[in-house]
């Protein structure tokens, strides 16, 4: 099974600040990587797709790169409506995988 | 609008099962392959079944396979989750996902449906 390795596991920043967080898999996922945010009470929601490729109706202070084996998620402009759990997950093989996610918190 | 609404969870003994219902609406659930992802409380996700549009094909991992089916019944756009000899481990909200038509990424989810193995 892929392993997916989730960073930081929590973070905490200032309102228009820019915060990354980081996936690594433990093999190459050829940009078959997904990221999903989870507001607190509610299912997650797909942000990212192919690594970098924005969900409909994502903002753009969202965005995704990577390859290989190690991919980040950008906020620029952090808002109070960002505060959430983020996830990463691989589709590149069966089973599908997901980090361990990442809380964010507003200093 | 695209709406997944799941039902069919509850408290469940161990080693008993339970079955997951997902109605889908609002595209042609036909075309589009689905799956069942997991929650346990406080916790990470972790994917449980895929489907192929057709139902000819299903995929699962090794922590449900041969326990767990996942089926559906597209004149009914319905999706389903099939649980036998549950494990206080399966305690969970249960998601019913669509997967993108081109990529397998996870574009829909419904509200989640909370099961709870417990004696």
């Amino acid at each position: 099974d892929i392993q997916m390795t989730q960073s930081p596991a929590s973070l905490s920043a200032s309102l228009g600040e820019t915060v990354t967080i980081e996936c690594r898999a433990s093999e190459d996922i050829y940009s078959n990587l997904a990221w999903y945010q989870q507001k607190p009470g509610n299912s997650p929601q797909l942000l990212i797709y192919d690594a970098n490729s924005l969900a409909d109706g994502v903002p753009s202070r969202f965005s995704g790169s990577g390859s290989g084996t190690q991919y980040s998620l950008k906020i620029n402009s952090l808002q109070s409506e960002d505060v959430a759990s983020y996830f990463c997950q691989q589709y590149n093989n069966y089973p599908y995988t997901f980090g361990a996610g990442t809380k964010l918190e507003l200093k | 609008e695209v709406q997944l609404v799941e039902t069919g969870g509850g408290l469940v003994q161990p080693g008993r099962s339970l079955k997951l219902s997902c109605v889908a609406s609002g595209f042609t659930f036909n075309n589009y392959w689905m799956s069942w992802t997991r929650q346990a409380p406080g916790k990470g996700l972790e994917w449980v079944a895929s489907i192929t549009n057709s139902g000819g094909s299903t995929y699962y991992p090794d922590s449900v396979k041969g326990r767990f089916t996942i089926s559906r019944d597209n004149a009914q756009n319905t999706l389903y989750l099939q649980m036998n000899s549950l494990r206080s481990e399966d305690t969970a909200t249960y998601y019913c996902t669509r997967e993108g038509l081109w990529v397998s990424s996870f574009d829909y989810w419904g509200q989640g449906v909370m099961v709870t193995v417990s004696s």
